[in-house]
């Protein structure tokens, strides 16, 4: 069972808009959060990594936020790029002794002129 | 290395064949993971080494998959008799010791079998 939810699987929005992407997981317990774009054909690159008690981080245009009450993190692009046309992937780190990671499967996100 | 190093990049395979996937980490990297996509579908999770210690297999899809990481550096993820559905982008991460430590991704192993 998937212990890492992302939704919506996929999104198109124009340039210029913001949008926001939800990632849901039953992980526990609870050791980071962290979010990856990932470009076609190519390899995840790391947007945030957030800890238990981190509510919010910035990367440029992008921002995440984590409730780990309600285990729930969303990732907000602010004026959308063309560039930013990419999946994001959320993946989760237990806290027990092996670290195991659990991957969502993606958003894909489509910006359109 | 200065990154994380895979081969083949590319194999193309027939049907029933075996193949073998090697992973080189960073060196010094504690952690190991390798995982699958499909063409256009999200990661799927295969399996994880800490050191040499295989931590969680529960992704491997069915025993014609292993892995193994004899020294704790160099993985390899072996594929028996390959099938069609096997095909997909094998990618594996490396992280230096902790688990908050930066992942670091190889460039894959495109696996298409015939």
């Amino acid at each position: 069972k998937n212990q890492v939810e992302q939704s919506p699987q996929s999104l198109i929005i124009l340039e210029g808009k913001n949008c926001t992407l939800q990632c849901n997981y039953t992980v526990s317990p609870f050791s980071n959060l962290r979010w990856y774009k990932q470009d076609t054909g190519r390899g995840p690159v790391s947007l945030t990594i957030m800890t238990f008690s981190e509510n919010t981080k910035s990367n440029g245009r992008y921002t995440a936020t984590l409730d780990a009450d309600t285990k729930q993190s969303s990732l907000h692009i602010t004026a959308s790029q063309l560039s930013d046309s990419a999946s994001y992937i959320c993946v989760v780190s237990a806290e027990n002794s092996g670290y195991a990671l659990n991957f969502g499967k993606g958003t894909s996100l489509l910006v359109t002129p | 290395g200065a990154g994380v190093s895979q081969s083949p990049r590319y194999k193309v395979t027939k049907r029933g064949q075996d193949v073998a996937l090697r992973c080189d980490p960073i060196s010094g990297h504690v952690s190991l993971y390798w995982y699958r996509q499909a063409l256009g579908q999200g990661p799927e999770f295969l399996t994880y080494f800490n050191y040499e210690a295989q931590q969680d297999k529960s992704g491997l899809p069915n025993d014609r998959f292993s892995a193994e990481r004899p020294e704790g550096s160099i993985s390899t993820l072996t594929i028996q008799r390959t099938e069609q559905r096997d095909s997909a982008m094998y990618r594996c991460a490396s992280q230096s010791i902790g688990n908050t430590g930066e992942l670091f991704f190889g460039e894959g192993s495109r696996l298409t079998v015939l």
